[in-house]
């Protein structure tokens, strides 16, 4: 049982580049979720997706796009990164929205030249 | 705006001693409240949560809830110096859409 697991762990890119975050979770849960964490300003959600087939706009979601592939993947895409999209990126699942513990993945770290 | 406000420390406990964390948030419709703690470099993990008013125990871990004072709080007993991380208040906000809000964390250093 992995739990919420994320790849890559750590990306460099330069401005202008795009990627693609994976997230996949084995907890058969409905909502997923998310984050990106910079010094100083805790945790700071993206994007969320409440069941598959639907997502979301969170607190920043200017400058990305996310895909719920199925219930278990939910993908965070930037099209053209920017320096200020430097920071650390997690994915979170959760059984039900809101009300549940959210079970967090390791993290990306995203540095953009 | 809906907020949570913590205190960003670092709060130095002497080990053993006890360590306490607060957290107060805007939303008086919030119902859900959870502490997570998160170690340098790694992805937070849930230690408490708590909906009702009171305390709620789990081993050295105790959190209370005041809602008429929109204050949540996480009680450390006979700290360690493996307590050392930083720990994230999070509200569930009284919304129709129901999301997580996460104060940006308190730093906690246990002395040994």
């Amino acid at each position: 049982n992995a739990g919420v697991t994320q790849t890559p762990k750590f990306q460099v890119l330069k401005t202008g580049q795009s990627m693609t975050l994976q997230c996949a979770q084995d907890m058969n849960h409905n909502s997923m979720y998310w984050y990106r964490q910079d010094p100083g300003m805790g945790l700071r959600l993206i994007y969320y997706s409440a069941s598959e087939g639907t997502t979301d706009k969170g607190e920043v979601p200017n400058g990305y796009n996310v895909s719920r592939l199925n219930k278990r993947e939910f993908s965070l895409r930037l099209e053209s990164a920017a320096p200020s999209q430097t920071s650390v990126y997690f994915c979170a699942s959760s059984a039900r929205e809101g009300t549940d513990t959210q079970y967090f993945g390791p993290g990306t770290r995203l540095t953009v030249l | 705006q809906k907020e949570v406000e913590q205190n960003s420390g670092p709060l130095s406990v002497p080990e053993g001693a006890i360590a306490s964390l607060n957290c107060t948030y805007s939303d008086r419709g919030s119902q859900s409240f959870f502490w997570y703690r998160q170690y340098s470099g790694k992805s937070p993990e849930l230690i408490m949560s708590i909906y009702s008013n009171g305390d709620k125990e789990d081993g050295r871990f105790t959190a209370q809830l005041n809602k008429a004072s929109q204050y949540v709080s996480l009680l450390i007993r006979d700290s360690q110096p493996s307590d050392s991380a930083t720990y994230l208040c999070a509200v569930q906000t009284g919304n129709r859409d129901d999301k997580i809000i996460f104060g940006k964390g308190t730093r906690l250093h246990i002395l040994p």
